[in-house]
C-alpha cells in the first residue's frame, strides 16, 4: 500500500526567502507525484507532476521538485518566496493504474512580510 | 471548457434530513471521485468511480452513496445526514486506467462546504 508523509505541518518562513516543503512517500513501485496548491476557500490546483521523465520538475509559479528514489522523496522548493505562496499544500502520489491517489496530510505555507 | 463543475457550493441540512451533491466534468475523464476535507486531516476518499456503471468505495464511504450513469456525471448522496458529515467536499477527475501510461493529475471542482445542524 501506498502512503504520503509531509513532514511539517506548518511552515512560515519571510518574503524573498527560499521555501522547502518535504515530502517522502512510501509504495512498492515508482508512483506518479504531484504536488498540489490550495489557497483559502479555493480548490485545489496543480503545481507540478512527477511521472518518471525527468527527476528535476519544473511547476508554475517558480516552483520545482525534484525525485529521488533513493530517499523515496519528492521534495518542493521555491528560491524566493511571495505573499502569494501562502496556502495549503499537498503531496499527492497515485499508482501506475491511475486509480488509488493517496494524499499527503497537507502542509500550510506562511510568508511573513 | 468548464472542468469539473460542483453544485450547490454552500448547503445547510438539518440532522436526519437527504441531499445530493452534484459533480460534473465535461473532459471525457474516466476516473471521479469525491473527497471530503477536514481541519488537520488533509483529504479523505469517499467514493471512486473508474468508469460508467462502476464504482468502489474509499476510505470514508459510511453515510454516503453514489452512482455512474454517465462519463460526465458522479453525483454523491447522504442519505441521513449527520452532524459528523459538516465538512467541505470535492470532487476530482483524471484519465484514469486506461490512459496509465500517460497518467495524469486530478481536476478539481471548488468545493461544496456542507454543514449539518
Amino acid at each position: 500500500a501506498q502512503s504520503v508523509t509531509q513532514l511539517d505541518s506548518h511552515v512560515s518562513v519571510s518574503e524573498g526567502t527560499p521555501v522547502l516543503l518535504r515530502c517522502n512517500y512510501s509504495s512498492s513501485y515508482s508512483p506518479s507525484l504531484f504536488w498540489y496548491v490550495q489557497h483559502p476557500n479555493k480548490g485545489l490546483q496543480l503545481l507540478l507532476k512527477y511521472t518518471s521523465a525527468a527527476t528535476l520538475v519544473k511547476g508554475i509559479n517558480g516552483f520545482e521538485a525534484e525525485f529521488k528514489k533513493s530517499e523515496t522523496s519528492f521534495h518542493l522548493t521555491k528560491p524566493s518566496a511571495h505573499m502569494s505562496d501562502a496556502a495549503e499544500y499537498f503531496c499527492v502520489a497515485v499508482d501506475n493504474y491511475g486509480q488509488n491517489f493517496v494524499f499527503g496530510p497537507g502542509t500550510r505555507l506562511s510568508v511573513l512580510p | 471548457n468548464a472542468g469539473v463543475t460542483q453544485t450547490p457550493k454552500f448547503q445547510v441540512l438539518k440532522t436526519g434530513q437527504s441531499m445530493t451533491l452534484q459533480c460534473a466534468q465535461d473532459m471525457n475523464h474516466e476516473y471521479m471521485s469525491w473527497y471530503r476535507q477536514d481541519p488537520g486531516m488533509g483529504l479523505r476518499l469517499i467514493h471512486y468511480s473508474v468508469g460508467a456503471g462502476i464504482t468502489d468505495q474509499g476510505e470514508v464511504p459510511n453515510g454516503y452513496n453514489v452512482s455512474r450513469s454517465t462519463t460526465e456525471d458522479f453525483p454523491l448522496r447522504l442519505l441521513s445526514a449527520a452532524p459528523s458529515q459538516t465538512s467541505v467536499y470535492f470532487c476530482a477527475s483524471s484519465y484514469g486506467p486506461r490512459l496509465a501510461g500517460l497518467t495524469g493529475e486530478l481536476f478539481f471542482g471548488e468545493g461544496s462546504r456542507l454543514t449539518v445542524l
